[in-house]
Protein backbone atom coordinates (compact mmCIF):
# COMPACT_ATOMS: atom_id res chain seq x y z
CA UNK A 1 0.00 0.00 0.00
CA UNK A 2 2.91 2.57 0.65
CA UNK A 3 3.64 5.19 -2.25
CA UNK A 4 7.25 5.67 -1.83
CA UNK A 5 9.20 3.69 0.03
CA UNK A 6 12.07 3.52 1.35
CA UNK A 7 15.10 1.50 2.78
CA UNK A 8 16.88 1.20 4.88
CA UNK A 9 14.97 3.64 7.59
CA UNK A 10 17.97 3.82 9.62
CA UNK A 11 21.79 3.29 8.72
CA UNK A 12 25.14 3.54 11.16
CA UNK A 13 28.36 3.32 9.28
CA UNK A 14 31.90 4.58 9.46
CA UNK A 15 33.60 6.77 7.59
CA UNK A 16 35.16 5.73 4.66
CA UNK A 17 32.60 3.10 3.90
CA UNK A 18 29.99 3.05 0.88
CA UNK A 19 26.98 2.35 1.02
CA UNK A 20 23.04 2.44 -0.74
CA UNK A 21 19.95 3.22 -0.47
CA UNK A 22 17.00 2.32 -2.39
CA UNK A 23 13.66 4.00 -3.07
CA UNK A 24 10.73 2.49 -4.99
CA UNK A 25 7.09 3.96 -5.85
CA UNK A 26 4.16 2.39 -6.59
CA UNK A 27 2.24 5.82 -7.80
CA UNK A 28 2.74 5.03 -11.50
CA UNK A 29 5.17 8.85 -11.32
CA UNK A 30 7.43 9.45 -14.19
CA UNK A 31 10.01 11.47 -11.81
CA UNK A 32 11.84 10.44 -8.43
CA UNK A 33 13.92 12.62 -6.71
CA UNK A 34 16.44 12.53 -3.83
CA UNK A 35 16.52 14.70 -1.09
CA UNK A 36 18.99 15.56 1.68
CA UNK A 37 17.77 17.04 4.84
CA UNK A 38 20.73 18.43 7.74
CA UNK A 39 20.67 19.02 11.35
CA UNK A 40 18.52 22.23 10.40
CA UNK A 41 16.10 20.60 8.75
CA UNK A 42 16.82 22.02 5.86
CA UNK A 43 15.71 20.40 2.85
CA UNK A 44 18.10 20.56 -0.36
CA UNK A 45 17.73 18.80 -3.94
CA UNK A 46 20.51 16.53 -4.89
CA UNK A 47 19.81 14.79 -8.33
CA UNK A 48 15.98 14.14 -10.02
CA UNK A 49 15.13 12.16 -12.68
CA UNK A 50 12.66 11.84 -15.38
CA UNK A 51 11.63 8.80 -17.25
CA UNK A 52 15.14 6.98 -16.06
CA UNK A 53 17.15 9.85 -17.30
CA UNK A 54 19.10 12.42 -14.77
CA UNK A 55 17.12 16.16 -15.44
CA UNK A 56 18.83 17.85 -12.39
CA UNK A 57 21.79 17.69 -10.94
CA UNK A 58 22.67 19.74 -7.87
CA UNK A 59 26.37 20.51 -7.02
CA UNK A 60 26.95 17.25 -5.02
CA UNK A 61 30.43 15.97 -4.57
CA UNK A 62 30.74 13.05 -7.14
CA UNK A 63 30.84 10.13 -4.25
CA UNK A 64 27.01 10.26 -4.69
CA UNK A 65 25.65 8.62 -7.37
CA UNK A 66 22.23 7.58 -8.53
CA UNK A 67 20.68 5.16 -10.27
CA UNK A 68 17.19 4.65 -12.05
CA UNK A 69 17.04 0.52 -13.30
CA UNK A 70 13.60 1.73 -14.18
CA UNK A 71 10.67 4.75 -13.79
CA UNK A 72 9.77 3.09 -10.34
CA UNK A 73 13.20 2.68 -8.64
CA UNK A 74 15.90 5.71 -7.75
CA UNK A 75 18.80 4.32 -5.63
CA UNK A 76 21.39 6.40 -4.23
CA UNK A 77 24.81 5.30 -3.70
CA UNK A 78 27.74 6.75 -1.81
CA UNK A 79 31.22 6.44 -1.32
CA UNK A 80 34.02 7.05 0.92
CA UNK A 81 31.25 8.33 3.38
CA UNK A 82 32.13 11.45 5.46
CA UNK A 83 30.80 12.67 8.63
CA UNK A 84 29.00 15.62 6.89
CA UNK A 85 27.04 13.18 5.02
CA UNK A 86 24.79 12.19 8.07
CA UNK A 87 20.86 13.54 7.60
CA UNK A 88 18.05 12.12 6.63
CA UNK A 89 17.61 11.24 2.64
CA UNK A 90 14.25 11.67 1.59
CA UNK A 91 13.41 10.08 -1.85
CA UNK A 92 10.10 11.50 -4.02
CA UNK A 93 8.23 11.17 -6.71
CA UNK A 94 5.47 13.76 -8.47
CA UNK A 95 3.68 12.71 -11.75
CA UNK A 96 5.65 15.07 -13.81
CA UNK A 97 8.85 17.33 -13.52
CA UNK A 98 6.91 20.74 -14.20
CA UNK A 99 3.62 22.59 -12.90
CA UNK A 100 1.43 21.82 -10.58
CA UNK A 101 2.45 18.50 -9.48
CA UNK A 102 3.16 17.93 -5.71
CA UNK A 103 5.79 15.51 -4.74
CA UNK A 104 5.29 12.44 -2.92
CA UNK A 105 8.01 11.91 -0.10
CA UNK A 106 9.24 8.43 1.21
CA UNK A 107 9.64 8.22 5.23
CA UNK A 108 13.03 9.18 4.79
CA UNK A 109 16.93 7.30 5.98
CA UNK A 110 18.28 8.62 8.83
CA UNK A 111 22.11 8.36 7.79
CA UNK A 112 24.62 8.69 10.85
CA UNK A 113 28.38 8.39 10.00
CA UNK A 114 30.75 7.56 13.08
CA UNK B 1 19.30 32.74 -7.54
CA UNK B 2 16.25 31.97 -5.30
CA UNK B 3 15.72 33.18 -2.07
CA UNK B 4 13.35 32.02 0.80
CA UNK B 5 12.40 33.71 4.29
CA UNK B 6 10.05 31.89 7.02
CA UNK B 7 10.36 32.87 10.62
CA UNK B 8 11.97 29.94 12.40
CA UNK B 9 9.22 29.29 15.31
CA UNK B 10 6.05 30.22 15.93
CA UNK B 11 3.68 29.26 18.69
CA UNK B 12 -0.53 29.26 19.30
CA UNK B 13 -2.90 28.41 21.48
CA UNK B 14 -5.69 24.99 20.62
CA UNK B 15 -8.52 26.44 18.77
CA UNK B 16 -6.69 29.96 17.83
CA UNK B 17 -5.75 30.95 14.41
CA UNK B 18 -1.66 31.16 13.01
CA UNK B 19 -0.60 32.96 9.70
CA UNK B 20 2.84 31.38 8.63
CA UNK B 21 4.22 33.77 6.32
CA UNK B 22 6.73 33.00 3.58
CA UNK B 23 8.64 35.66 1.24
CA UNK B 24 10.40 34.75 -1.46
CA UNK B 25 12.69 35.87 -4.27
CA UNK B 26 13.04 33.67 -7.58
CA UNK B 27 13.41 34.48 -11.67
CA UNK B 28 10.37 32.99 -13.62
CA UNK B 29 8.55 32.54 -10.92
CA UNK B 30 6.41 28.60 -11.17
CA UNK B 31 4.49 27.85 -8.40
CA UNK B 32 4.19 27.97 -4.98
CA UNK B 33 4.30 24.88 -2.32
CA UNK B 34 3.38 24.40 1.07
CA UNK B 35 4.01 21.22 2.96
CA UNK B 36 3.60 20.14 6.25
CA UNK B 37 6.51 17.49 8.15
CA UNK B 38 5.94 16.51 11.49
CA UNK B 39 8.76 15.84 13.79
CA UNK B 40 10.55 12.31 12.51
CA UNK B 41 7.87 11.83 9.45
CA UNK B 42 8.41 12.72 5.60
CA UNK B 43 7.06 16.33 4.16
CA UNK B 44 3.30 16.00 3.19
CA UNK B 45 1.74 17.97 0.47
CA UNK B 46 -0.28 21.16 1.93
CA UNK B 47 -1.44 23.76 -0.73
CA UNK B 48 -0.23 24.80 -4.47
CA UNK B 49 -0.46 28.92 -5.69
CA UNK B 50 0.70 29.65 -8.84
CA UNK B 51 -1.93 32.68 -9.77
CA UNK B 52 -2.71 35.41 -7.18
CA UNK B 53 -5.08 34.97 -4.62
CA UNK B 54 -6.37 32.99 -1.40
CA UNK B 55 -6.59 29.07 -2.22
CA UNK B 56 -9.07 27.41 0.73
CA UNK B 57 -8.55 23.88 1.81
CA UNK B 58 -10.36 22.57 5.31
CA UNK B 59 -8.82 24.53 8.18
CA UNK B 60 -6.16 25.42 5.82
CA UNK B 61 -5.60 28.15 3.41
CA UNK B 62 -3.10 29.81 1.46
CA UNK B 63 -2.61 33.40 0.05
CA UNK B 64 -0.15 34.43 -2.73
CA UNK B 65 0.92 37.57 -3.88
CA UNK B 66 3.62 37.12 -7.04
CA UNK B 67 3.87 40.79 -7.32
CA UNK B 68 5.18 41.35 -3.67
CA UNK B 69 6.84 38.37 -3.43
CA UNK B 70 5.01 36.53 -0.91
CA UNK B 71 2.94 33.81 0.31
CA UNK B 72 1.19 32.89 3.59
CA UNK B 73 -0.55 29.79 5.41
CA UNK B 74 -3.27 30.22 7.17
CA UNK B 75 -4.34 27.34 9.94
CA UNK B 76 -7.61 27.82 11.40
CA UNK B 77 -9.01 26.13 14.70
CA UNK B 78 -5.88 24.81 15.63
CA UNK B 79 -5.63 21.75 17.36
CA UNK B 80 -2.69 19.91 18.55
CA UNK B 81 -1.91 17.20 15.62
CA UNK B 82 -1.41 21.23 13.76
CA UNK B 83 2.27 20.97 15.97
CA UNK B 84 5.01 20.08 12.72
CA UNK B 85 7.26 22.14 10.92
CA UNK B 86 5.55 24.51 7.74
CA UNK B 87 7.91 24.50 4.40
CA UNK B 88 7.33 26.78 2.00
CA UNK B 89 8.83 26.42 -1.13
CA UNK B 90 8.95 27.87 -5.08
CA UNK B 91 9.71 26.39 -8.10
CA UNK B 92 10.94 28.59 -11.29
CA UNK B 93 10.52 28.27 -14.75
CA UNK B 94 14.27 27.98 -15.25
CA UNK B 95 15.15 25.04 -13.21
CA UNK B 96 11.98 23.30 -12.23
CA UNK B 97 13.80 22.59 -9.09
CA UNK B 98 11.78 22.71 -6.34
CA UNK B 99 13.72 25.19 -3.40
CA UNK B 100 12.71 24.58 0.01
CA UNK B 101 12.63 27.49 2.39
CA UNK B 102 14.40 26.42 5.94
CA UNK B 103 10.56 25.46 7.83
CA UNK B 104 8.48 27.15 10.33
CA UNK B 105 8.07 24.78 13.10
CA UNK B 106 4.95 25.64 15.04
CA UNK B 107 4.00 24.46 18.29
CA UNK B 108 0.13 24.33 19.55
CA UNK B 109 -0.26 24.87 23.23
CA UNK B 110 -3.50 23.46 25.16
Amino acid sequence: DTAVSQTPKYLVTQMGNDKSIKCEQNLGHDTMYWYKQDSKKFLKIMFSYNNKELIINETVPNRFSPKSPDKAHLNLHINSLELGDSAVYFCASSQGAQGVYEQYFGPGTRLTVT
Amino acid sequence: GQNIDQPTEMTATEGAIVQINCTYQTSGFNGLFWYQQHAGEAPTFLSYNVLDGLEEKGRFSSFLSRSKGYSYLLLKELQMKDSASYLCAVRSYNTDKLIFGTGTRLQVFP
